[in-house]
């Protein structure tokens, strides 16, 4: 299907385990973002790319990794989870064109709980 | 540090009403500002993207304005329907990285 898929869309894990969550997106835009989202602190940028090979720091990135070989995947994961990165985790994607910034798109978000 | 505040952070009203959605933020130096709906359990649907050079956008009973100068943004929906009833956020766009809002909370009874 078209758009931006995200997987899994619930995860249980355990405290100390490491957890990867996909995003897809068939649009081929450039830029990809992760975001987790919170009661009372609202969506905050974990990490974002501009294209394949390039990632960068958002607002929260400790404890994340992400990597992107490829431009239609940004992966990120949690390299030992802990209770407090217990959040609903969105992927987002927008288009380079030109000067413009455009809108950015949401995939359907991951649940997941570190108990 | 940007800072986006949403008010109020939950709305009420019977249906056919027309309301407004409150934005505001503490750095005018923005590329954007987005509007999005968000479904209980649900992800994000983008409503409207206003561009800084931009005054107001509108689509549909949607209307969106702009005032940088003073850092605010109201999203108007007009003749409100039990359909609209989600959380609306706010994020304000520098460069391609977007800073929410907590959002407003929007019940429609009918």
């Amino acid at each position: 299907d078209a758009g931006i898929t995200q997987s899994p869309r619930y995860k249980i894990t355990e405290t100390g385990r490491q957890v990867t969550l996909m995003c897809h997106q068939t649009w081929s835009h450039s830029y990809m973002f992760w975001y987790r989202q919170d009661l009372g602190h609202g969506l905050r940028l974990i990490y974002y790319s501009a294209a394949a090979d390039i990632t960068d720091k958002g607002e929260v990135p400790d404890g994340y990794v992400v990597s992107r070989s490829k431009t239609e995947n940004f992966p990120l994961t949690l390299e030992s989870a802990t209770r407090s990165q217990t959040s609903v985790y969105f992927c987002a994607s927008t288009p380079l064109s030109g000067s413009s910034y455009n809108e950015q798109f949401f995939g359907p978000g991951t649940r997941l709980t570190v108990l | 540090k940007q800072e986006v505040t949403q008010i109020p952070a939950a709305l009420s009203v019977p249906e056919g009403e027309n309301l407004v959605l409150n934005c505001s933020f503490t750095d005018s130096a923005i590329y954007n500002l987005q509007w999005f709906r968000q479904d209980p359990g649900k992800g994000l649907t983008s409503l409207l993207l206003i561009q800084s050079s931009q005054r107001e956008q509108t689509s549909g009973r949607l209307n969106a304005s702009l005032d940088k100068s003073s850092g605010r943004s109201t999203l108007y929906i007009a003749a409100s329907q039990p359909g609209d009833s989600a959380t609306y956020l706010c994020a304000v766009g520098s460069f391609q990285k977007l800073v929410f809002g907590t959002g407003t909370r929007l019940l429609v009874s009918p």
